[in-house]
C-alpha cells in the first residue's frame, strides 16, 4: 500500500463545477503540499499546510490530521484548472523523505 | 526573481554518454532539491542540500549520479554513464527553508531522453 493515497486517479468534469481531489496518508507528518503540474509539465506549489483549511482565490485545501486525510477544492471550475494535482507529505521524522502521491488528472470541459 | 532556472531544457544523449543538468535556485534560498519524475514512478526525491551542504542522498538510484553544489547559486546533476532507464524529466526546486518541509518552488524541468 502507498503511503500517500489520492483519489480519484482521473477525473473529467463540466466547466464550473465543484471539485474534490482527496488524499490520504499513513504516516504522521510536519506538512501535507498540494502541487499542480499543468499540460506543459510545469511544477507550482499550490498549498503547504499543517492544520485546519487555506484558500487561493478558487481554491481550497483542508487536512484533518485524526484522519490523516487532505482535500483539494476548486469551486468554478475552469478549462485552465485541467491540469494533474500531486499531494504530498513530510513525514514528521526529518530524516524521511518526502513522499508524493500519484496524481490526480483533472480535465475541465467547456 | 526569475525563479528557478534549469537548463538545458531538453537533452538527448546516447547510452553511456555524460549528462550534465544545471540549476540556479531562487537568490536567497537555503535548500535545493533534485527530483526525477516518471511515469511509472511518479516524482522522486533524489537528492537535496541545504546551505550548499548534501543532507540527504539516499534517492540518487546509483553510483552513476552524482549531484554537487558549489555555491549558493548553482547546482548540478551528473549521470556517467547514462543510460536509457534514466530517461525522465528531472527537476530542480528551491526553498526558503531548511529541509524538506517548506514551501518549495519547482523549475521548468529538463527533459532527459538517453537512446
Amino acid at each position: 500500500k502507498n503511503e500517500v493515497e489520492q483519489s480519484p486517479q482521473n477525473l473529467t468534469a463540466q466547466e464550473g463545477e465543484f471539485i474534490t481531489i482527496n488524499c490520504s496518508y499513513s504516516v504522521g507528518i510536519s506538512a501535507l503540499h498540494w502541487l499542480q503540474q499543468h499540460p506543459g509539465g510545469g511544477i507550482v506549489s499550490l498549498f503547504m499546510l499543517s492544520s485546519g483549511k487555506k484558500k487561493h482565490g478558487r481554491l481550497i485545501a483542508t487536512i484533518n490530521i485524526q484522519e490523516k486525510h487532505s482535500s483539494l477544492h476548486i469551486t468554478a471550475s475552469h478549462p485552465r484548472d485541467s491540469a494533474v494535482y500531486i499531494c504530498a507529505v513530510t513525514p514528521m521524522n526529518r530524516d524521511d523523505k518526502i513522499i508524493f502521491g500519484k496524481g490526480t488528472r483533472l480535465h475541465i470541459l467547456p | 526573481d526569475a525563479g528557478v532556472i534549469q537548463s538545458p531544457r531538453h537533452e538527448v544523449t546516447e547510452m553511456g554518454q555524460e549528462v550534465t543538468l544545471r540549476c540556479k535556485p531562487i537568490s536567497g534560498h537555503n535548500s535545493l532539491f533534485w527530483y526525477r519524475q516518471t511515469m511509472m514512478r511518479g516524482l522522486e526525491l533524489l537528492i537535496y542540500f541545504n546551505n550548499n551542504v548534501p543532507i540527504d542522498d539516499s534517492g540518487m538510484p546509483e553510483d552513476r549520479f552524482s549531484a554537487k553544489m558549489p555555491n549558493a547559486s548553482f547546482s548540478t546533476l551528473k549521470i556517467q554513464p547514462s543510460e536509457p532507464r534514466d530517461s525522465a524529466v528531472y527537476f530542480c526546486a528551491s526553498s526558503p527553508s531548511q529541509g524538506v518541509g517548506g514551501e518549495q518552488f519547482f523549475g521548468p524541468g529538463t527533459r532527459l531522453t538517453v537512446l
